[in-house]
């Protein structure tokens, strides 16, 4: 089965500061997807960032990159300059190339403080 | 704009009742998915399908099924809810491919079963 780790249920990090939320994988597949997505409290899920397992550049949009290691099969989100309005919970996610499946971690909740 | 609607915010539903959950796309997409949302558990894959009329279990389908009669509208079914269904769900829906494809969400049903 695959598998997605995030392993921090709760961060904090002050405003205009840039923080890091984990996520590793899991997956025997060459050619997969990953995605990270932002739920805040209303509860809408927000597409942020992609990332193809054959890009070699770290995809980036905007305030938000992705840290990809493949060899580590990790795929960190990295918030630059964090905002009041960045405190949700954020999802990392794997697509598999067979069936289009998407599959989710556990979640970490981002608390920006004034 | 592009949408997927899931047509109850809120459900309360007694332990037995047979209970529907539907969810429609206007973007024609190929893929459509059933996710269920708990605190800590992340999103969990209830079921997913490709095409009209088919359909594949995803990782927690027992106690569920689904119904896609036509390409924009999915239908999860609880056959006899029971409390531990009680849960957020959350209906989404894809492009078939193999690159950046993202998910779109509806805006989810929480469910209560007492």
């Amino acid at each position: 089965a695959q598998k997605i780790t995030q392993t921090q249920p709760g961060m904090f990090v002050q405003e205009k500061e840039a923080v890091t939320l984990d996520c590793t994988y899991d997956t025997s597949d060459q050619s997969y997807g990953l995605f990270w997505y932002k739920q805040p409290s209303s509860g809408e899920m927000i597409f942020l960032i992609y990332q193809g397992s054959y890009d070699e550049q770290n995809a980036t949009e905007g305030r938000y990159s992705l840290n990809f290691q493949k060899a580590r099969k990790s795929a960190n989100l990295v918030i630059s300059a964090s905002q009041l309005g960045d405190s949700a919970m954020y999802f990392c996610a794997m697509r598999r190339p067979t069936g289009n499946q998407f599959y989710f971690g556990t979640g970490t909740s981002l608390t920006v403080i004034p | 704009d592009v949408k997927v609607t899931q047509s109850s915010r809120y459900l309360v539903k007694r332990t037995g009742e047979k209970v529907f959950l539907e969810c429609v796309q206007d973007m024609d997409h190929e893929n459509m998915f059933w996710y269920r949302q708990d605190p800590g558990l992340g999103l969990r894959l209830i079921y997913f399908s490709y095409d009209v009329k088919m359909k594949e279990k995803g990782d927690i389908p027992e106690g569920y099924s689904v119904s896609r009669e036509k390409k924009e509208r999915f239908s999860l079914i609880l056959e006899s809810a029971s409390t531990n269904q009680t849960s957020m769900y959350l209906c989404a829906s894809s492009l078939w491919g193999q690159g950046a494809e993202k998910l779109f969400f509806g805006s989810g049903t929480q469910l209560s079963v007492l």
